[in-house]
């Protein structure tokens, strides 16, 4: 299977632990995205990427979230001095260039703040 | 500001009978509009989208959605559910002028009963 790759699946760590998710893209897509999912809601986009090019973020990505993809292809996001409402499922999701493409997701990090 | 809706938090319906999963947007532009779902403790899956032409668009499992512009509407529809459909269901929303962010409803747990 060569879909969207996220590690790990799960994540439980302490309040103000620093915490940094993988997410391996589809190989041949340019466009990796962002998200996070709260229970009852729909994913809401936190950055994407084309190429290791980080292209837009939104307001909802804090001083204490960073993203990186440094060659293009896999992808981190860290979250530092973690708080309690950062308890969520975190989805990367990847596409190929042009903006009618849909995004190929994968299984996501659940991540609970103890 | 630009906002997607799905009206209904769920849908209940008989295996055998038609379904339809309501969505209506409010954007600027024209959208690029698409359907995922999502199972239990999965990423989001992409049924199907609606970029221009033909009103009626047709996906996976056989799912089609209706394209209305007049109503700001994409409703998702089938003319015969199985059990196997019981799945959440999310619309979601693309602008052309908006970048690459994608916004969500907030999605519809459907439930189809044998």
């Amino acid at each position: 299977d060569t879909g969207v790759s996220q590690n790990p699946r799960h994540k439980i760590t302490k309040r103000g632990q620093n915490v940094t998710f993988r997410c391996d893209p589809i190989s041949e897509h340019n466009r990796l995205y962002w998200y996070r999912q709260t229970l009852g809601q729909g994913p809401e986009f936190l950055t994407y990427f084309q190429n290791e090019a980080q292209l837009e973020k939104s307001r909802l990505l804090s001083d204490r979230f960073s993203a990186e993809r440094p060659k293009g292809s896999f992808s981190t996001l860290e979250i530092q001095r973690t708080e309690q409402g950062d308890s969520a499922m975190y989805l990367c999701a990847s596409s190929l260039g042009g903006q009618n493409q849909p995004q190929h997701f994968g299984d996501g990090t659940r991540l609970s703040i103890l | 500001a630009q906002s997607v809706a799905q009206p209904e938090d769920q849908v209940k319906v008989a295996e055998g009978n038609p379904l339809t999963v309501k969505c209506t947007y409010s954007v600027s532009g024209n959208p690029y509009l698409f359907w995922y779902v999502q199972y239990p403790n999965r990423g989001l899956q992409f049924l199907l989208k609606y970029i221009t032409g033909d009103n009626l668009v047709k996906g996976s499992y056989g799912f089609e959605a209706e394209f209305n512009k007049s109503q700001t509407s994409f409703h998702l529809k089938k003319p015969s559910a199985l059990v196997s459909d019981s799945a959440l269901y999310f619309c979601a929303v693309r602008v052309p002028t908006g970048g690459f962010k994608t916004i969500f409803g907030a999605g519809t747990r459907l439930f189809v009963k044998a």
